[in-house]
């Protein structure tokens, strides 16, 4: 069975730019979740999704940070405009309808 | 907050047992305990979760108290492999039951040669 799969797996951008992180989770899970790990830190979770309707966000910077899950499958993540302090591997994970989480590889954000 | 507080580092010697330990005393009835590991540069992998019984899979054992306010973790033999940074989560499963999923800081173990 494939795993959530993630890319890129790294960036590094000037702050005041723009970037965009990818989501595949693992076949036939509704549930799908973004995180942000700061060095040294567990997880954070910023969005969850359930299908391409969203459960949580209550974390998620909206000023400039966005995501979205069309057709209920794939996600993206955003930051519009970065800064300095979103340096962190983005995680992704899904699961099936809130049982056990499964984690891609992550995205390694450095942001200059 | 997370809901589970966990020792920051522990050390092992290679080939002994690792034993993490993780409290969570406001753990709540439907809450399962589970457990990921995450080495280095990589996401956090799922190792085993319980709700009252003791499990046990191929990685690890995992040992609940009957009060199930605490855990412990067991890696019956561990390998420069297991060194990682453990974390121990507390959540309900199910379509009816959602709950944000906190991570604390976890224990970082070290498997010594």
């Amino acid at each position: 069975e494939a795993g959530v799969a993630q890319s890129p797996r790294y960036k590094i951008i000037e702050k005041r730019q723009s970037v965009a992180f990818w989501c595949n989770p693992i076949s036939g899970h509704a549930t799908l979740y973004w995180y942000q790990q700061i060095l040294g830190q567990g997880p954070k979770l910023l969005i969850q999704f359930q299908n391409n309707g969203v459960v949580d966000d209550s974390q998620l910077p909206k000023d400039r940070f966005s995501a979205e899950r069309l057709k209920g499958v794939d996600s993206t993540l955003k930051i519009q405009p970065a800064k300095l302090e979103d340096s962190a591997v983005y995680l992704c994970a899904s699961s099936s309808y809130q049982e056990t989480q499964y984690f891609g590889p992550g995205t390694r954000l450095l942001v200059l | 907050d997370a809901k589970t507080t966990q020792p920051t580092s522990m050390d092992c010697a290679e080939g002994r047992a690792a034993n993490l330990p993780c409290n969570h005393s406001t753990i709540s009835g439907n809450e399962y305990v589970y457990w990921y590991r995450q080495i280095h540069s990589q996401g956090p992998q799922y190792i085993i979760h319980g709700l009252k019984n003791n499990e046990t899979n191929e990685m690890a054992s995992l040992i609940i108290t009957e009060d199930r306010k605490s855990s412990t973790l067991i890696l019956p033999h561990a390998t420069l492999r297991d060194t990682a940074v453990y974390y121990c989560i507390v959540r309900p499963r199910g379509v009816t039951s959602y709950d944000k999923v906190i991570f604390g800081p976890g224990t970082s173990l070290s498997v010594i040669p």
